[in-house]
């Protein structure tokens, strides 16, 4: 079956850098996805990888490695705003999109 | 980037009436809509995916005749839970794609529609 792991919460202080890992098993590969998540709203999308490598965006980056079938997603500079859950998401070979449960992200002043 | 709006965003109903929420692509057009359920701490369940001028189709264990998805318009999907009970109460979530992103695919989501049925 397809699985998508990745951690139920972390938490980390205002200022710090955390990374959220992502690791996936599906049926083929055509991308992988980070969307942001605040409580109650609907998800907004952080960043998108298809090809091996780190994709910087600002406070944001994504890592994948393709043939460990895993993702991390690092926030730097931590704000109490990033308090929100983050969900991977990976396309298979039928261009659908397979959900993993999100990590909820806790700020600490 | 691409704006999908969804009203309402919350309604309480009573147990045996139906519900509708509507999803609209603001500034692009849609020929393909999705609809997914979001249960409390859970990630999120694609329920259908709706296709303009034609009928949706549904994931496993989806309702058809429960859920009923109208794509009447390239801008336009609703979802009407019909005879809403307790256990329908949850968040629907409607995402789509804007064809002029490029090719990385990203869903713009709309605000989300939370349903409570007493």
């Amino acid at each position: 079956g397809q699985n998508i792991d990745q951690p139920t919460e972390m938490t980390a202080t205002e200022g710090a850098i955390v990374q959220i890992n992502c690791t996936y098993q599906t049926s083929g590969f055509n991308g992988l996805f980070w969307y942001q998540q605040h409580a109650g709203e609907a998800p907004t999308f952080l960043s998108y990888n298809v090809l091996d490598g780190l994709e910087e965006k600002g406070r944001f980056s994504s890592f994948l490695s393709r043939s460990k079938g895993y993702s991390y997603l690092l926030l730097k500079e931590l704000q109490m705003k990033d308090s929100a859950s983050y969900l991977c998401a990976v396309r298979d070979s039928n261009y659908q999109l397979i959900w993993g449960a999100g990590t909820k992200l806790i700020i600490k002043p | 980037g691409a704006v999908v709006s969804q009203h309402p965003s919350r309604v309480i109903c009573k147990s045996g009436t139906s519900v509708k929420i509507e999803c609209r692509s603001l500034d692009f057009q849609a020929t393909t809509m999705f609809w997914y359920r979001q249960f409390p701490k859970q990630s999120l369940m694609l329920m259908a995916t709706s296709n303009e001028g034609s009928k949706a189709t549904y994931e496993q264990g989806v309702e058809k005749d429960k859920f009923l998805i109208n794509h009447a318009s390239l801008t336009l999907s609703t979802l009407t839970v019909t005879s809403a009970h307790p256990e329908d109460s949850s968040f629907y979530i409607c995402s789509a794609r804007d064809p002029e992103t490029g090719d990385t695919g990203e869903l713009f989501f709309g605000e989300g529609s939370r349903l409570t049925v007493l």
